[in-house]
């Protein structure tokens, strides 16, 4: 069954460094999204695309924050100077559109970053 | 603004129903999903029900779906050790098909012999 796979499972970084986290969605969706979950809270939306643009972001996703496609299978989170408070698991998730069953979210196992 | 909120924790014997409660607060929500999480792994979509539909089944799974009160329960029947996990519920609008998932803080459900 296919599967979104994320890359790597676990980052250590310093405060201050650029991170890139890696995501292969499933190969016929057509739409890509990032969510974190800080340790002990609810899962939060980051940002959604499509066509090779962000459709909506949330408050959280500001100027530190990019995301790319940058070939046909890759989806990247980067970002571009760690804060402590980054610390979270990233999770991506990848959906297709189809008539009736658009709106299925299928998500990866997720990066858990350490932001030291 | 958007906002799910769930219970937190729930207990069960083994063999025993389980139900999972969520209430959310945005009424133009198109779907709602019930989301399942084992210890290091990611979020396992377990079902969903459209806004216009009341119930849904899918084998062990009841999804009940209350529109007036916005509240959204799911039912697993017979639960077994490995139904142990964080269910998350999530809600979803659409514009343009365009969508992002607003969850809820999850339930841990602990199955015990």
């Amino acid at each position: 069954e296919p599967e979104v796979t994320q890359t790597p499972s676990h980052q250590v970084t310093q405060m201050g460094q650029e991170v890139i986290l890696r995501c292969v969605p499933i190969s016929n969706h057509l739409y890509f999204y990032w969510y974190r979950q800080i340790l002990g809270q609810k899962v939060e939306f980051l940002v959604s695309f499509y066509n090779n643009e962000i459709s909506e972001k949330s408050e959280i996703f500001d100027d530190q924050f990019s995301v790319e496609r940058p070939d046909g299978s890759n989806f990247t989170l980067k970002i571009r100077s760690t804060k402590l408070e980054d610390s979270a698991m990233y999770f991506c998730a990848s959906s297709q559109w189809a008539e009736r069953e658009s709106y299925e979210q299928y998500f990866g196992p997720g990066t858990r970053l350490t932001v030291t | 603004g958007e906002d799910v909120e769930q219970s937190l924790f729930l207990s069960v014997r083994e063999g025993d129903s389980s139900v999972i409660n969520c209430t959310y607060t945005d009424s133009s929500s198109t779907y709602l999903y019930w989301y399942k999480q084992e210890p290091g792994a990611g979020l396992q979509l377990l079902t969903y029900i459209f806004s216009n539909m009341d119930m849904k089944q899918d084998q062990r799974l009841t999804v009940l779906l209350n529109k007036k009160d916005k509240h959204l329960s799911l039912r697993i029947a017979d639960t077994q050790t490995g139904d142990s996990a964080i269910y998350f519920c999530a809600e979803s609008t659409s514009s343009g098909g365009y969508n992002k998932l607003i969850f809820g803080a999850g339930t841990r459900l602990a199955v015990h012999p």
